[in-house]
């Protein structure tokens, strides 16, 4: 099973670049989300989506745009990349239930670097 | 603000022994809560899902109760083995589908 999938593993990008942060699931999990990871701080919510066609702000959207137009994929893209930008980025998906969700299965991450 | 802790930030045990890790939340009004490891430069791997109905589950030598009137979650390890040294995160969705993540403990076997 591939689980959720992320690409890149690793990028570098340039202050004012934009790039897309790919994520897929082969589980058919209407819920995905994106955190990001930083030292000391935890995981913090950037957006999530309950289904396909629908999306919404986490915690830290700012800087950040998604999309869900199918079930399997919820790309993340930085609009002009910043330093402060510089961080792990991880993609996770799950059934939903009632009000909440089950298991959450996270994807690889992808660590990025904004010089 | 509904917060999540986990105390301490690092734990260090001889192989063989029993530890718990803590976590803390701030609402009593969780829809469950999930216990997570992470290995260095690695993902996030779900270890127990404890719905806010339960009150413990188990899983080999893992073991996590959940009590909702106390805001808090314990996580049993067993026979701790070097294996098992990691980080382990505290994620709780309070009321929703949202998960929010405690800072983490990492834990270190030593052989």
């Amino acid at each position: 099973n591939a689980g959720v999938t992320q690409t890149p593993k690793f990028q570098v990008l340039k202050t004012g670049q934009s790039m897309t942060l790919q994520c897929a699931q082969d589980m058919n999990h209407e819920y995905m989300s994106w955190y990001r990871q930083d030292p000391g701080m935890g995981l913090r919510l950037i957006h999530y989506s309950v289904g396909a066609g629908i999306t919404d702000q986490g915690e830290v959207p700012n800087g950040y745009n998604v999309s869900r137009s199918t079930t399997e994929d919820f790309p993340l893209r930085l609009l002009s990349a910043a330093p402060s930008q510089t961080s792990v980025y991880f993609c996770a998906s799950s059934y939903r239930q009632g009000r909440g969700n089950t298991e959450a299965f996270f994807g690889q991450g992808t660590r990025l670097t904004v010089v | 603000k509904q917060e999540v802790t986990q105390i301490p930030a690092a734990l260090s045990v001889p192989e063989g022994e029993n530890l718990v890790l803590n976590c803390s939340f701030t609402d009593s009004a969780i829809y469950n809560l999930q216990w997570f490891r992470q290995d260095p430069g690695k993902g996030l791997t779900s270890l127990l899902l404890i719905q806010s109905s339960q009150r413990e589950q188990t899983s080999g030598r893992l073991n996590a109760s959940l009590d909702k009137s106390s805001g808090r979650s314990t996580l049993y390890i067993a026979a701790s083995q070097p294996g098992d040294s990691a980080t382990y995160l505290c994620a709780v969705a309070f009321g929703n589908e949202k998960l929010t993540f405690g800072t983490g403990t990492r834990l270190t076997i030593i052989p």
